[in-house]
């Protein structure tokens, strides 16, 4: 069974806290994305990563890092947590190969994230 | 910049109804996937449309793509309290393999 999780289902930190989000997937894919979710605002991709050690900015990547060392896990950062990243962060993995548009994203379970 | 909007954002119904979501954009779409997300869980691929005009069925769940690849519905009949959760629609841009979510219809099905 495929499986993406996420270290922590909820934190609460304080403003000012550097932050860090880990995933990890067992399915062997090249591909990893960070999103947030916030409600009316869908879902909106903060950095994603082709391969090991290999990322790129995603629509919203102010005030956000990665960090892909290992094929298997990808960190998200907030260097200094602020109110405003209060917020649901899902990652996601994908397999490429073939045509894009056919391959399924699979998405952990969230880490639903308090900045006081 | 490729946008998708999504209606309605809310909806609540009886069981037994049936229901219309719509997925519509300016930009054309590779092909356009359609996700499930209950509470505490992320999302789960429901289906994938890759033609334009094509038509998907999934058990109650008929799920189309626009001749144009621009805009996509999704049609549930005679719903149930199972169906209850988060819809969202994401395209995959035509140029970046990325996923582009609508805003999403949180569905309530009341027995």
């Amino acid at each position: 069974d495929v499986k993406v999780t996420q270290s922590s289902r909820y934190l609460v930190k304080r403003t000012g806290e550097k932050v860090f989000l880990e995933c990890v997937q067992d399915m062997d894919h090249e591909n990893m994305f960070w999103y947030r979710q916030d409600p009316g605002l869908g879902l909106r991709l903060i950095y994603f990563s082709y391969d090991v050690k290999m990322k790129e900015k995603g629509d919203i990547p102010e005030g956000y890092s990665v960090s892909r060392e290992k094929k298997e896990r990808f960190s998200l950062i907030l260097e200094s947590a602020s109110t405003n990243q209060t917020s649901m962060y899902l990652c996601a993995s994908r397999m490429t190969g073939g045509p894009t548009g056919y391959n399924e994203q699979f998405f952990g379970p969230g880490t639903r994230l308090t900045v006081l | 910049t490729q946008l998708l909007e999504q209606s309605p954002q809310f909806l609540s119904i009886q069981e037994g109804e049936n229901l219309t979501v719509y997925c519509n954009s300016s930009s054309v779409f590779s092909s356009l996937q359609w996700y499930r997300q209950e509470p505490g869980e992320g999302p789960v691929l429901l289906v994938t449309v890759v033609t334009g005009g094509e038509v998907k069925k999934l058990k109650r769940l008929t799920f189309q793509f626009g001749d144009a690849r621009k805009d996509s519905s999704l049609h549930i009949t005679a719903a149930q309290p199972g169906d209850t959760g988060l819809y969202l629609c994401a395209g995959v841009g035509s140029n970046t393999g990325k996923l582009i979510f609508g805003q999403g219809t949180t569905l309530q099905v009341k027995p």
